[in-house]
């Protein structure tokens, strides 16, 4: 079964304090990894696709690299502004739609 | 990235009437497109695949005749819930990719409420 699992559900960091989120996947035949930031009350706004172990993206201070049974999102030294939900997705091995993790919401201390 | 545009952002409605929300992509064209629903503090819940020119797929448990959806163009696709209650108010969410199973590009939301 298509599953996407992320950890952890909260994190509460200082400002400047780095860390990682992870999202563990289970499907067959991985056709890509996507990362997305959702503020509250609003759309997901789209960070990354992933494709294949080994890859790596970055964004400012966003960096999210992939293996082949996780993917996960490196913040180094996050400002406030940094705080919202952050998703992982993967499409359905079987089908045209896309699986959810249920998110980390991450909040950043001044 | 794409842009998908979705409106309107906040509604508020008598409980009895219906709701036409609008989901359109602005520069590309989709035959497939997505209507999410989004319970406070959760993730997002799939209610339905939204098929240009065909019958939307129904996810399990999704009552399509209250949730009526319409992809007439390959850049429009509406959701009406028909017959709002109180139950229905929620977050709803709308999203498109260039191809499938690719990046999806979301709608900046809709927030429902029924009185």
């Amino acid at each position: 079964e298509d599953q996407v699992t992320q950890s952890p559900e909260a994190l509460r960091l200082q400002e400047g304090e780095s860390s990682s989120l992870n999202c563990s996947y289970t499907v067959s035949g991985l056709r890509g990894l996507f990362w997305y930031r959702q503020d509250p009350g609003k759309g997901p706004e789209f960070l990354f696709t992933l494709y294949s172990a080994g890859e790596e993206k970055e964004k400012e201070r966003l960096k999210a690299t992939l293996t082949k049974k996780e993917s996960f999102l490196h913040i180094t030294a996050p400002k406030p502004e940094d705080s919202a939900t952050y998703l992982c997705a993967v499409p359905y091995s079987s089908a045209s739609k896309i699986i959810f993790g249920s998110g980390t919401r991450l909040s950043i201390r001044p | 990235g794409a842009v998908v545009s979705q409106h309107p952002s906040r509604v508020i409605c008598k409980s009895g009437t219906s709701v036409k929300i609008e989901c359109r992509s602005l520069d590309f064209q989709a035959t497939t497109m997505f209507w999410y629903r989004q319970f406070p503090k959760k993730s997002l819940m799939l209610m339905a695949t939204s098929n240009e020119g065909s019958k939307a797929t129904y996810e399990q448990g999704v009552e399509k005749d209250k949730f009526l959806i319409n992809h007439a163009s390959l850049t429009l696709s509406t959701l009406t819930v028909t017959s709002a209650h109180p139950e229905d108010s929620s977050f709803y969410i709308c999203s498109a990719g260039r191809r499938p199973n690719t990046e999806a590009f979301f709608g900046q939301g809709t927030r429902l409420t029924v009185v």
